[in-house]
């Protein structure tokens, strides 16, 4: 079983919210772990958006707009990354990353469209 | 301004080696722990190497354990990639990613734009 998994994709609309989840393997109690989410467009590398372990640890990206944010879902033991007001622009691939064990960890994206 | 160039990508053939560069620019490279990143085409990405600030500690991903070393040469304010033993699977689009430091500490802050290597006979 994977470290960390993501939906391979998600539909929302313009102007609707969604909700990304990266959910951590059931061995790995997602309290402990800061989160770390990325975005990448076509043809370029990723970007940095924010970090999440609690509402007293986190760290918003710089140029990172306020409708990007982070939480968690403990009963779900999973991350989530929230975005609100979606725009076309945020049509991306959506990566969680943590660090485990000597290594950092990928999920395996989770591709978002606007329509 | 802060950038990060990689180079050295090309195609190789099976069992093959290539060596990778990352150049610094616009910051105190020796202050910053680094990273390199690869991503398969059409695939997620793939964290593989980390390297700290002084060189003095490095992980590595199982997937490379063996076959690719990382290193650094601060006072040319580069990285570089070691490649052996080359096969398809790793065949991508090969990243170096800085760390950030103070509220941006273990942040991937900053990319290259990537550098393509393509193993194939």
């Amino acid at each position: 079983q994977a470290v960390l998994t993501q939906p391979s994709s998600l539909s929302a609309s313009p102007g609707a919210s969604a909700s990304l989840t990266c959910t951590l393997r059931s061995d790995i109690n997602v309290g402990t772990y800061r989160i770390y989410w990325y975005q990448q467009k076509p043809g370029s590398p990723p970007q940095y958006l924010l970090r999440y372990k609690s509402d007293s640890d986190k760290q918003q990206g710089s140029g990172v707009p306020s409708r990007f944010s982070g939480s968690k879902d403990a009963s779900a033991n999973a991350g989530i990354l929230l975005i609100s007001g979606l725009q076309s622009e945020d049509e991306a691939d959506y990566y969680c990353m943590i660090w485990h064990i000597s290594a950092w960890v990928f999920g395996g994206g989770t591709k978002l469209t606007v329509l | 301004e802060v950038q990060l160039v990689e180079s050295g990508g090309g195609l190789v053939q099976p069992g093959g080696s290539l060596r990778l560069s990352c150049a610094a620019s616009g910051f105190t490279f020796s202050s910053y722990e680094m990273n390199w990143v690869r991503q398969a085409p059409g695939k997620g990405l793939e964290w593989i190497l980390y390297i700290s600030d002084s060189g003095s500690t490095i992980y590595y991903a199982d997937s490379v354990k063996g076959r690719f070393t990382i290193s650094r040469d601060n006072a040319k304010n580069s990285l570089y990639l070691q490649m052996n033993s080359l096969s398809a699977e790793d065949t991508a689009v090969y990243y170096c990613a800085r760390e950030g430091v103070g509220t941006t500490h273990d942040v991937f802050d900053i990319w290259g734009q990537g550098t393509l290597v393509t193993v194939s006979s």
